[in-house]
């Protein structure tokens, strides 16, 4: 088992509509967990970090599960600058609990 | 401005050469890492230091080498022995205290093609 899992998609959805990506992670121990954007052939850059109780930023947010070992992130109000690629990261059991990252879920929103 | 930076953008190697790809942060960031990434895929560990002087491998360190003389600087050496090197290659680096990890910052990447 992959240590996170993501569904690559892609995920097609129109302006203005609310779609959720799941991740699960296999480190039980995992402390710390974020949310990463990825544009075509571009670094990925922070989206924002996951805190147990939930936090929002805007028009997204983001939940955690340590029960079922998952993180989720919620976008409402899509627009087309949403499209790209979201990575999500947790701490791995290897390398120090350095982090692991996912493969990413690609987003396309279509006007 | 603070950020990382990575040289060059796109490199060309024929196989059977050695080539170095430059990180620097300004960041003041204890630690810096080097990432693999292939088309559709996702991110691969290459080697991780925490602090100067000191480095560690990661998933998929064959092939590859690093330094780590000075905070700001984290070079990665693509070897011969990689039998496939070309694929996008990820500098980052973040803040790191008493075995805990915070967010990593990305360079912009170098492209790195085999002839």
């Amino acid at each position: 088992r992959k240590e996170v899992e993501q569904d690559p998609g892609p995920f097609n959805v129109p302006e203005g509509a609310t779609v959720a990506f799941n991740c699960t992670y296999s480190n039980s121990a995992s402390q710390s967990f974020f949310w990463y954007r990825q544009d075509c052939r571009k670094e990925p850059k922070l989206l924002m970090s996951v805190y147990s109780s939930g936090n929002e930023d805007g028009r997204f947010t983001a939940q955690l599960n340590r029960a079922s070992q998952y993180i989720s992130l919620l976008i409402r109000d899509s627009k087309l600058s949403d499209s790209a690629t979201y990575l999500c990261v947790a701490n791995g059991a290897n390398y120090g609990q350095n982090f692991v990252f996912g493969p990413g879920t690609r987003l396309s929103v279509l006007p | 401005d603070g950020g990382i930076t990575q040289s060059p953008k796109y490199l060309f190697r024929k196989e059977g050469q050695n080539v170095t790809l430059s990180c620097e942060q300004n960041l003041n960031h204890d630690a810096m890492y080097w990432y693999r990434q292939d088309p559709g895929q996702g991110l691969r560990l290459i080697y991780y230091s925490q602090i100067v002087n000191d480095f560690q491998k990661g998933d998929i360190a064959e092939g590859y080498s690093v330094s780590r003389e000075k905070k700001e600087s984290f070079p990665l050496t693509v070897t011969s022995a990689q039998k496939n090197p070309t694929a996008f290659y990820l500098c980052a680096s973040s803040t790191h205290r008493d075995n805990s990890y915070n967010e990593q910052f990305f360079g912009p990447g170098t492209r790195l093609t085999v002839l």
